[in-house]
């Protein structure tokens, strides 16, 4: 079965450095999005990517984040500047055709960030 | 806005035990709910999901009845096994029937089963 894959998978950085994580949507997929869970919470939504541009995003998603589509497989979510509160679990997601019901949206196995 | 509740884990049962996992919605229109299922080591799975009142799910002998009259999608199996050991997340899609743009979701639930 096709699968979405982040990297990494566990990430460790110092408070006000920059993370880059990485996502391989699944290769027909149209729609991309992220989502964050911090320990103990919610799964939320931050964003959602179409044609190359963000489609949506949440009050989450400020001016620290940004997401880009580089090279047409790779989809990546940059953090500037982080900060302890930015410690989370990322999932990355995607889905062949947003508007459509009868299409399963996918996500990988998450990025685990631990900003110290 | 729009919110989902879903009940506080862990939930630990024996095997071929009952489970219910409670869920319910808050929500302005009229949305799709869902399961997800996250197994130790993986990536969020759709487990199942339900578009419209009275519709409902199922996959792996789970079952999720969409009720509007309660607000509710209440996840239900009738003989629990080991393998069923995950996290569960409830969620609801705020956009266009059966769209899963933009999901909000439970907190998520987790299972044990014990041999």
């Amino acid at each position: 079965e096709p699968e979405v894959t982040q990297t990494p998978s566990h990430q460790v950085t110092q408070m006000g450095q920059e993370v880059i994580l990485r996502c391989v949507p699944i290769s027909n997929h149209l729609y991309f999005y992220w989502y964050r869970q911090i320990l103990g919470q919610k799964v939320e939504f931050l964003v959602s990517f179409y044609n190359n541009e963000i489609s949506e995003k949440s009050e989450i998603f400020d001016d620290q984040f940004s997401v880009e589509r580089p090279d047409g497989s790779n989809f990546t979510l940059k953090i500037r500047s982080t900060k302890l509160e930015d410690s989370a679990m990322y999932f990355c997601a995607s889905t062949e055709d947003r508007q459509s019901s009868g299409n399963t949206i996918y996500f990988g196995e998450g990025s685990w960030l631990t900003v110290v | 806005g729009d919110s989902v509740t879903q009940m506080e884990g862990p939930v630990t049962l024996s095997e071929e035990a009952f489970l219910t996992i409670n869920c319910t919605y808050t929500a302005t229109g009229y949305p799709s709910l869902f399961w997800y299922v996250q197994y130790p080591g993986e990536g969020l799975q759709l487990l199942l999901k339900a578009t419209k009142a009275d519709d409902k799910g199922s996959n792996k002998g789970f079952e999720a009845t969409y009720r509007k009259e309660t607000t509710s999608f209440h996840l239900e199996k009738g003989s629990v096994q080991v393998s069923d050991s995950a996290v569960y997340f409830c969620a609801l899609s705020d956009r266009y029937g059966g769209s899963q743009g933009n999901l909000i979701f439970g907190k998520g639930t987790k299972l044990s089963v014990k041999p």
